[in-house]
C-alpha cells in the first residue's frame, strides 16, 4: 500500500535553532516529491518539487533533499514566521488514469519561539 | 499571480442539509483535485478530474457526495445530506505536475 509518513508530528524550536523534518515514503512509480507549507485555516502553499535522489532545493531558510526512501526539510536558523505545518506529498504515476496521483503525509507542525 | 479560487470560505450547516462548494482552477490546468482535511491531519483525496472526466473517486463517499466539472473548467462538490463527521476543510487544487491549492472551505456541521 502506498504510504507517506512524516516525523515528528510536532516540533518546538527556539529562534535560530536549526532542525530537520522527515518524510518517508513507500510508493510505486514515484514521479516526484512535493513539499508544502500550510498556515492555520489556509490552503497548502507549494514550496518545492524534488524529482531524483540526491537532488536539493533551497528557499530562504528552507532546504529540501531527497533519497530513494525519504526526504528531509532542513530549517536553518528559523524565525517565528517559519511557524507552520509542513506537508510532503508523493506524486505517483497512477495505475489506471492519466495525470498524477498525490499521496500526502500527516504533516509536521513547527512552532518557532522567539 | 494566478490562484485557485474557492467559495465559500466558511460554511455552517445543519446535519441532513445539503451543502455545495465551488472551485475555479488556474486557467489551463487540466487536473483538478478535491481534498478533505481533518484538523491535525494531511489532506485526503476525494476526487480527481482530468479535464471533465473523473479519474479517481475511489475515496468519495458516493452515497452522499457528488462532484462535477462541466466543460472541464470550474467544479462543484456537493454533500447531501451532511453529517456531523463531514466537518472539515475542503480543499481544491489544480495543476499540470505540481498541485496548487485554494484557500479552502471550512465546513462545520451542527
Amino acid at each position: 500500500e502506498d504510504q507517506v509518513t512524516q516525523s515528528p508530528e510536532a516540533l518546538r524550536l527556539q529562534e535560530g535553532e536549526s532542525s530537520s523534518l522527515n518524510c518517508s515514503y513507500t510508493v510505486s512509480g514515484l514521479r516526484g516529491l512535493f513539499w508544502y507549507r500550510q498556515d492555520p485555516g489556509k490552503g497548502p502553499e507549494f514550496l518545492f518539487t524534488l524529482y531524483s535522489a540526491g537532488e536539493e532545493k533551497e528557499k530562504e531558510r528552507l532546504k529540501a533533499t531527497l533519497t530513494k526512501k525519504e526526504s528531509f526539510l532542513h530549517i536553518t536558523a528559523p524565525k517565528p514566521e517559519d511557524s507552520a505545518t509542513y506537508l510532503c506529498a508523493a506524486n505517483q504515476i497512477p495505475i489506471k488514469a492519466a495525470g498524477n496521483k498525490l499521496t500526502f503525509g500527516g504533516g509536521t507542525r513547527v512552532l518557532v519561539k522567539p | 499571480e494566478a490562484e485557485v479560487a474557492q467559495s465559500p470560505r466558511y460554511k455552517i450547516t445543519e446535519k441532513s442539509q445539503a451543502v455545495a462548494f465551488w472551485c475555479d482552477p488556474i486557467s489551463g490546468h487540466a487536473t483538478l483535485y478535491w481534498y478533505r482535511q481533518i484538523l491535525g491531519q494531511g489532506p485526503e483525496l476525494l476526487v480527481q478530474f482530468q479535464d471533465e472526466s473523473v479519474v479517481d473517486d475511489s475515496q468519495l463517499p458516493k452515497d452522499r457526495f457528488s462532484a462535477e466539472r462541466l466543460k472541464g473548467v470550474d467544479s462543484t462538490l456537493k454533500i447531501q445530506p451532511a453529517e456531523l463527521g463531514d466537518s472539515a476543510m475542503y480543499l481544491c487544487a489544480s495543476g499540470t505536475v505540481e498541485a496548487f491549492f485554494g484557500q479552502g472551505t471550512r465546513l462545520t456541521v451542527v
